[in-house]
């Protein structure tokens, strides 16, 4: 089945201790793009990648850090985080020649 | 600057009948994609439907269509036959063109959410 899978899918830890977002799609694609969604703010672009070994910022990436050494994995990084990266997080990929993005399940962050 | 904008924080409909989601957007791209997502409250994002700035017929899939008009920068998601698993919120957004210009990001609205009564 193609999918992207994102884990955890519920996380709660506490504001400075490192932790990291797993994201892995199965479609072979080239693009893949982390968003946040927050309440009354919609979703926003962290970090995208256009292919292995090629990432860049997104409109809010401040805190947060990204790698592609394979293609298939975009694993999302908060080396410090804090109470204001509590939110629900997307991991999302497409083929270099499609419109459209799929979306992983969701990870809920809540950051004590 | 890029936006799309939903003036419907809610909606109701009775199962069976009709609903249309209303989305405008505002770009001046001249190739542009427009799509809609369906959000349960489980909370994972669903792609819906696409339609392409270029593309003279509306999108349809299955039950939703996307009535896109063009001159007046709407594309609106009409569901017909509600079902009550159509209880959602639902998200409107427009592909970007980032100033590297290969950036594939989507730009959101704030999202409806509908309540399909029984």
């Amino acid at each position: 089945e193609a999918q992207v899978t994102q884990n955890p899918r519920y996380l709660i830890t506490v504001t400075g201790k490192k932790l990291t977002v797993t994201c892995s799609q199965n479609m072979n694609h080239e693009y893949m793009s982390w968003y946040r969604q927050d309440p009354g703010l919609g979703l926003r672009q962290i970090y995208y990648s256009m292919n292995v070994e090629v990432t860049d910022k997104g409109d809010v990436p401040e805190g947060y850090k990204v790698s592609r050494k394979e293609k298939r994995n975009f694993p999302l990084i908060l080396e410090s985080p804090s109470p204001n990266q509590t939110s629900l997080y997307f991991c999302a990929s497409k083929g270099a020649y499609q419109e459209t993005q799929y979306f992983g399940p969701g990870t809920r962050l809540l950051v004590l | 600057a890029q936006k799309i904008t939903q003036t419907q924080p809610g909606m109701f409909v009775q199962e069976k009948e009709a609903v249309t989601l209303d989305c405008t957007y505002d770009t001046s791209d001249q190739s542009y994609g427009l799509f809609w997502y369906k959000q349960p409250s489980s909370g994972e994002m669903i792609f819906l439907i696409y339609q392409g700035s270029y593309d003279e017929q509306n999108a349809t899939e299955g039950r939703y269509s996307l009535n896109f008009q063009k001159a007046r920068k709407s594309a609106n998601l009409v569901i017909s036959a509600s079902q009550l698993g159509d209880s959602a919120m639902y998200f409107c957004a427009m592909r970007g063109v980032s100033n590297a210009g290969n950036n594939r990001k989507l730009i959101w609205g704030l999202g409806t959410s509908l309540a399909v009564n029984p």
